[in-house]
Order: C-alpha cells, then sequence, then structure tokens
C-alpha cells in the first residue's frame, strides 16, 4: 500500500520568510495530492492540492509542486505570517482510495 | 470549500457507556465517509470507510462491534463508541468524499474530543 514520509517534523521561521514542507509516496498509482492545515482542536483544512497531470499551482501564497517521477511533491508558504502557524499534513491517493497521510509539520512562524 | 459538520464537538462519558458521533456533509451529498482518529501530536489514523447503503470497511486492527458505524443517507454518518473505555479517549474526525464533486477532495469535520472517565 501507500506510503507518505513527511519531512521536516518541525519547523520555525521568521515571519515574512518561507517556509517548504516536503513529502515523498511510494505509490506511482497516486494520482491526487492534497495539503491540509489543522489548528489546535480543529480538524485538517484543505488548503491546495494538486493531481499528477499537473506539475505546479499556486495559490496566493501557497504553492505545491509534484515530481512524479521522483515521488515527491512540497508546500511553499511565502511571507509567512503568525497566523500560518500550525500544522501541515500532506496526503496521497489513487481514485476513490482513502487518503494515506504523512506524519506531520509543525510549523511555528515567530513575529 | 465543502461543508462537513461534526457534532458533538466535545463529550464526556463514564466507562461502559456508548457514545454517538455525527457527520453531516452539508451541502452536497457524501457517498463515502472516512472516520479517523487522532492521538496528541499524531498523524490522523484511517479506523473505518463508510459508503452509504452499504457495510463499513474497517482498517486492520480497528474492532467493528466496539467502532459502530452506519452510513444511512448521503449526507449522514455515525460513529457509536461502544462500551468505552478510557483508552478509546481521543480525537475523532470524519470526512466526506463526493465523486460528484471536482475529484477526490475530502472535507474534515471539526472533530470530537471524547474524554472516558
Amino acid at each position: 500500500g501507500e506510503n507518505v514520509e513527511q519531512h521536516p517534523s518541525t519547523l520555525s521561521v521568521q515571519e515574512g520568510d518561507s517556509a517548504v514542507i516536503k513529502c515523498t509516496y511510494s505509490d506511482s498509482a497516486s494520482n491526487y495530492f492534497p495539503w491540509y492545515k489543522q489548528e489546535l482542536g480543529k480538524g485538517p483544512q484543505l488548503i491546495i492540492d494538486i493531481r499528477s497531470n499537473v506539475g505546479e499551482k499556486k495559490d496566493q501564497r501557497i504553492a505545491v509542486t509534484l515530481n512524479k517521477t521522483a515521488k515527491h511533491f512540497s508546500l511553499h508558504i511565502t511571507e509567512t505570517q503568525p497566523e500560518d502557524s500550525a500544522v501541515y499534513f500532506c496526503a496521497a491517493s489513487s481514485g476513490n482510495t482513502p487518503l494515506v497521510f504523512g506524519k506531520g509539520t509543525r510549523l511555528s512562524v515567530i513575529a | 470549500g465543502a461543508v462537513v459538520s461534526q457534532h458533538p464537538s466535545r463529550v464526556i462519558c463514564k466507562s461502559g457507556t456508548s457514545v454517538k458521533i455525527e457527520c453531516r456533509s452539508l451541502d452536497f451529498q457524501a457517498t463515502t465517509m472516512f472516520w479517523y482518529r487522532q492521538f496528541p501530536k499524531q498523524s490522523l489514523m484511517l479506523m473505518a470507510t463508510s459508503n452509504e447503503g452499504s457495510k463499513a470497511t474497517y482498517e486492520q486492527g480497528v474492532e467493528k462491534d466496539k467502532f459502530l458505524i452506519n452510513h444511512a443517507s448521503l449526507t449522514l454518518s455515525t460513529l457509536t463508541v461502544t462500551s468505552a473505555h478510557p483508552e478509546d479517549s481521543s480525537f475523532y474526525i470524519c470526512s466526506a468524499r463526493s465523486p460528484y464533486r471536482a475529484g477526490t477532495e475530502a472535507f474534515f469535520g471539526q472533530g470530537t474530543r471524547l474524554t472516558v472517565v
């Protein structure tokens, strides 16, 4: 089955700097890669996703890149703000299979 | 994004009692819902996949007689933790996915913090 590895587990950046979180997956059949933000005591919130027919997607300060050959995808947050502090999860799935999550990255943006 | 409502957000119950958690998709029909469990500072662990009108599919190691799942309609799935014990205390989260909405997005509920005393 699918296995998703996520790094780093914790990340601290200064406000205004960029943050990058990386994930790798094992199943070449996976074709959907969402990223979720989870704040304390809340459910995960979808922030951006990418499908395997696209190499990059951007939404304001957030971007995701996908390298199908290397089986890795990354989340990029630019101009970070304190409210970006949260736990971020990557995930992968193929078709209607359940999402397989990475272990999460705790991002702290220091003002 | 789509709205998934989970209720209650917090519940405290006594050992031996049962607790029901509801998951509703408010603005779309969810043919498939998923139930996850999350321990502090850990990732989401899939417990079961719930398909409308059929039996749930449980992940290995999850007791189906303890965690009863019912998906009676396209907008509602329920998880009942039966004969709860302190080790069942956890954060339970549902998600809903519809094949009719632009692909395979899964939208999550707010989560339910269960504390068994």
